[in-house]
């Protein structure tokens, strides 16, 4: 079955500092990855999304992703954070029956 | 083009009523995914349904919640006789029949609180 766990339930950055959020998978089949960000009292919004193409993903906002097999995983990076970025991000894996299964989420925070 | 609606935005019943949430999916779009958001947690799925067919319905409670997806109008997510536990927020996504590259479009929620 496909898990994905993301470490860390809470990170704080400085506004300009590189934003590193976590995130590894479990998958006996080769997955599709996706990041997903949700502000307060939001939906899920898709930041990028991994599909076997390249494996440094560029996304909107400035972020991507580098899909990493033999590690396992699919970390999230910005080079500069900015106050709009604090929100919650979730990391999914496609299941089975086309379902995505996500992570508990991290809780990005940037501080002046 | 709206994205996927999802209405109520905010529910409130009292224990023992019934909720209804509805998800009408993007245009074009044939496949909807039910999900759950406790507080502090990640978003636990639900189901997963297409036209009149439920494919996946393995995270959903045994009792009391049902889903469907009529061939005329929105996806319904139904809970009967709600307790405390059931107050979080749900979320609908659509996806387009043809694979991982598109991905989901989230609703964004309906949040029930039983009071």
């Amino acid at each position: 079955a496909q898990s994905v766990t993301q470490l860390g339930s809470h990170v704080s950055v400085s506004e300009g500092a590189l934003v590193l959020l976590r995130c590894n998978y479990s998958s006996s089949v080769p997955p599709y990855l996706f990041w997903y960000v949700q502000y307060p009292n939001q939906g899920l919004q898709l930041l990028l999304k991994y599909t076997s193409a390249a494996t440094l993903v560029k996304g909107i906002n400035g972020f991507e992703a580098e899909f990493k097999k033999s590690e396992t995983s699919f970390h999230l990076t910005k080079p500069s954070a900015h106050m709009s970025d604090a929100a919650e991000y979730f990391c999914a894996v496609s299941g089975d029956t086309d379902k995505l299964i996500f992570g508990t989420g991290t809780r990005l925070q940037v501080f002046p | 083009n709206a994205g996927v609606m999802q209405n109520p935005r905010h529910l409130v019943r009292r224990r023992g009523q019934e909720a209804r949430l509805r998800c009408s999916p993007m245009k074009g779009h044939s496949h909807v995914y039910w999900y759950r958001q406790l507080p502090e947690e990640g978003l636990k799925f639900m189901v997963y349904l297409q036209k009149e067919n439920i494919i996946d319905e393995s995270g959903m409670p045994k009792e009391r919640f049902s889903a469907e997806f009529p061939k005329e109008g929105p996806s319904i997510l139904r809970i009967q006789q709600v307790v405390r536990g059931d107050s979080a927020a749900y979320f609908c996504a659509s996806s387009p029949p043809t694979g991982w590259d598109y991905g989901y479009t989230f609703g964004s929620g309906t949040r029930l609180t039983v009071v």
